[in-house]
Parts: C-alpha cells; sequence; structure tokens
C-alpha cells in the first residue's frame, strides 16, 4: 500500500482527453515537487513532468502535469493507442526520508 | 548519449548475495546522484537506494535497510548495489536511474535517464 494514491485504471478513446490524480499528504507532495513518469509496455520508465509541472525536451505538450495541496494530476490530451501504459507519481517523503512512488495507473486507449 | 546498462543480475537462494552494477556513460558522472529502483512482476515501480555524486549521502528504502549497500567509483563510472540476506520478496527488476543533486535532507525523484533494468530472482 503506497502512500501515494492512485486510481489502477483509466481509459478514453482516441482523441478524448483525461486527467490521472495523485493523493499523498503534507509530508510529501504538500511541501515536495511532484514527478511523472511513463511506462510503457516492456520499456524503463521515462520521465513525462518533473518539478510539478515542467515537461523534459521532448515530452509533448499534450501531457501537462498540476499540483494543488496534497494532491497532484497529470492530464493527457488527444488521446492516441500509443500512450497505453503505466502512470506513475512520484515525490520525495520528508517523513519517510526517501522518494515515494504511487501504486501505478493503467491506461487504456479503447 | 547518455547510457546506463545493468549487470549481474541472476538466480539466487533466499539468504544469499549478490552484486549488481551500473555502467555509466555519456555524461559527467560526477554531476549526478545515482539511484536504484525496483519492480516486482506485475508490480508497480519502488524506489530502493540513493547516493549522492560524491557518496556523502546515502539513502535506502525501509524494506531494504541493513541488507543492501549502494556504491559508487565515479573513476569508473560505475554504480553497485551490494545485496545480502535476500528474500523471495526481493524478486525483480532492478533499474538504475539518474538523478540530482542530493542534500543531506533530500533526494528528489527527478530520475531523467534509466536503464533498460536487470532481472534479480531470488529463489530456492
Amino acid at each position: 500500500q503506497s502512500v501515494l494514491t492512485q486510481p489502477p485504471s483509466a481509459s478514453g478513446t482516441p482523441g478524448q482527453g483525461l486527467n490521472i490524480s495523485c493523493s499523498g499528504s503534507r509530508s510529501n507532495i504538500g511541501t515536495n515537487f511532484v514527478y511523472w513518469y511513463q511506462q510503457l509496455p516492456e520499456r524503463a520508465p521515462k520521465l513525462l513532468v518533473y518539478r510539478n509541472i515542467q515537461r523534459p525536451s521532448g515530452v509533448p505538450d499534450r501531457f501537462s502535469g498540476s499540483k494543488s495541496g496534497t494532491s497532484a494530476s497529470l492530464a493527457i490530451s488527444g488521446l492516441r493507442s500509443a500512450d497505453e501504459g503505466d502512470y506513475y507519481c512520484a515525490v520525495w517523503d520528508d517523513s519517510l526520508r526517501g522518494p515515494v512512488f504511487g501504486g501505478g495507473t493503467k491506461l487504456t486507449v479503447l | 548519449d547518455v547510457r546506463l546498462v545493468e549487470s549481474g543480475g541472476g538466480l539466487v537462494k533466499p539468504g544469499g548475495s549478490l552484486k549488481i552494477t551500473c555502467a555509466a556513460s555519456g555524461f559527467r558522472f560526477t554531476d549526478n546522484s545515482m539511484n536504484w529502483v525496483r519492480q516486482a512482476p506485475g508490480k508497480g515501480l519502488e524506489w530502493v537506494s540513493s547516493i549522492s555524486s560524491k557518496s556523502t549521502y546515502m539513502f535506502y528504502a525501509e524494506s531494504v535497510k541493513g541488507r543492501f549497500t549502494i556504491s559508487r567509483d565515479n573513476a569508473k563510472n560505475s554504480l553497485d548495489l551490494q545485496m545480502s540476506s535476500l528474500r523471495a520478496e526481493d524478486t525483480a527488476v532492478y533499474f538504475c536511474a539518474r538523478g540530482p543533486y542530493c542534500t543531506a535532507t533530500s533526494c528528489h525523484p527527478d530520475f531523467d535517464y534509466w536503464g533498460q533494468g536487470t532481472l534479480v530472482t531470488v529463489s530456492s
């Protein structure tokens, strides 16, 4: 059971948009930057969003991050079949003195 | 190009030991923290350990504290994870990941490059 709570699954049709939530607490999301990772099937994770809202070069602007209080969200617009995979939030936890990952959200594009 | 290549995974008996290594290239190794993240079969990501650029600070997940030791050799651009007293629940793909500057109180999970992972199986 992770200290960061994500919905186990999310789905949408091509072209649609959706949000994946990540709920934490004051010792993690409430105090520190949130990061988002995409893991496509049989691949290593890839950094999608850093410092709450920043995108590494090469990540399309269809992916955007936000944070409010002790929750964060990853928005994906213009869904594509290539977006199918698992999405994880991650943040440093001051109480645990280490990074924590959310349980992951499996995205299906119908 | 940044490249991280893990090696050393394999089958080990419960209670046994194993060392896995990550060879880094394509960037100035001493500029970054280095990290291990694992993924059990069919499960999510779990952070294991982090080490600052000059080995000043090391952080461990509670699940591995006292059993795993992270180290790095900046002259050889390599990162190690020495694992002992291995348990079945340590079975996972272990990824090496490049991270940001760490302080005594934090080492944020800003992992911009990852290796492809090495599988460690703990079974009798």
